[in-house]
């Protein structure tokens, strides 16, 4: 069975800095997919950023980027320059098969 | 972007009663959509996932007696908590995927549904 595992279940991080947001996953597939999801205040889902498990190089948007290590089957969010409109839980994702396995979930507080 | 909408918003009923939470796909076609259900302060669990025209496939644990599920056309599914009950109040989202296939499992989410059961 799949799982996401994310260890940090609340995060602080200071206006303008630079947080990084744990991901491990346990899989025996080789071609999957990874998300992250940002769930605000609203509770809309989100998608941050996705990476596909054949593609070496780490995805990017903006602000974010992941640090995708397949073989230690890691996959981190890094947000740089964090503005009080990050604030939000962050959930890490696996896709398999049509469908997508949430982790716990990280909130993460920007400080003004 | 692809925009997915949920009704009611938010449902307050009556124990032993029936709610209907409505998933539409607004501007595009969705063979598949799915149903999740978020407890306060918790994860994203999946309950199902619908099929257009067939019937929906129940995840471990989730009562399909109880939580019924339609998918009648390709933009509208249904879930439907039968006989609700306080233990069955929770944040229920829904996602669709677009028919077209890009590749990858894209899934736009609506903005949930909160059950409240006294």
């Amino acid at each position: 069975a799949q799982t996401v595992t994310q260890s940090q279940p609340e995060m602080s991080v200071q206006e303008a800095e630079t947080v990084t947001l744990s991901c491990t996953y346990d899989t025996s597939e080789s071609d999957y997919y990874l998300f992250w999801y940002k769930q605000p205040p609203s509770r809309q889902m989100i998608l941050v950023i996705r990476q596909e498990a054949y593609k070496q190089q780490n995805a990017t948007e903006n602000r974010f980027s992941v640090n995708f290590q397949k073989a230690a089957k890691s996959f981190s969010l890094k947000i740089s320059d964090s503005q009080l409109g990050d604030a939000a839980m962050y959930f890490c994702a696996f896709d398999r098969d049509d469908k997508i396995i949430f982790g716990k979930g990280t909130r993460l507080h920007i400080l003004p | 972007g692809a925009v997915v909408s949920q009704h009611p918003s938010r449902v307050i009923c009556k124990s032993g009663t029936s709610v209907k939470i409505e998933c539409r796909s607004l501007d595009f076609q969705a063979t598949t959509m799915f149903w999740y259900r978020q407890f306060p302060k918790q994860s994203l669990m999946l309950m199902a996932t619908s099929n257009e025209g067939s019937k929906a496939t129940y995840e471990q644990g989730v009562e399909k007696d109880k939580f019924l599920i339609n998918h009648a056309s390709l933009t509208l599914s249904t879930l439907t908590v039968t006989s609700a009950h306080p233990e069955d109040s929770s944040f229920y989202i829904c996602s669709a995927r677009p028919s077209r296939d890009r590749g990858f499992n894209e899934q736009f989410f609506g903005p949930g549904t909160r059950l409240t059961v006294l």
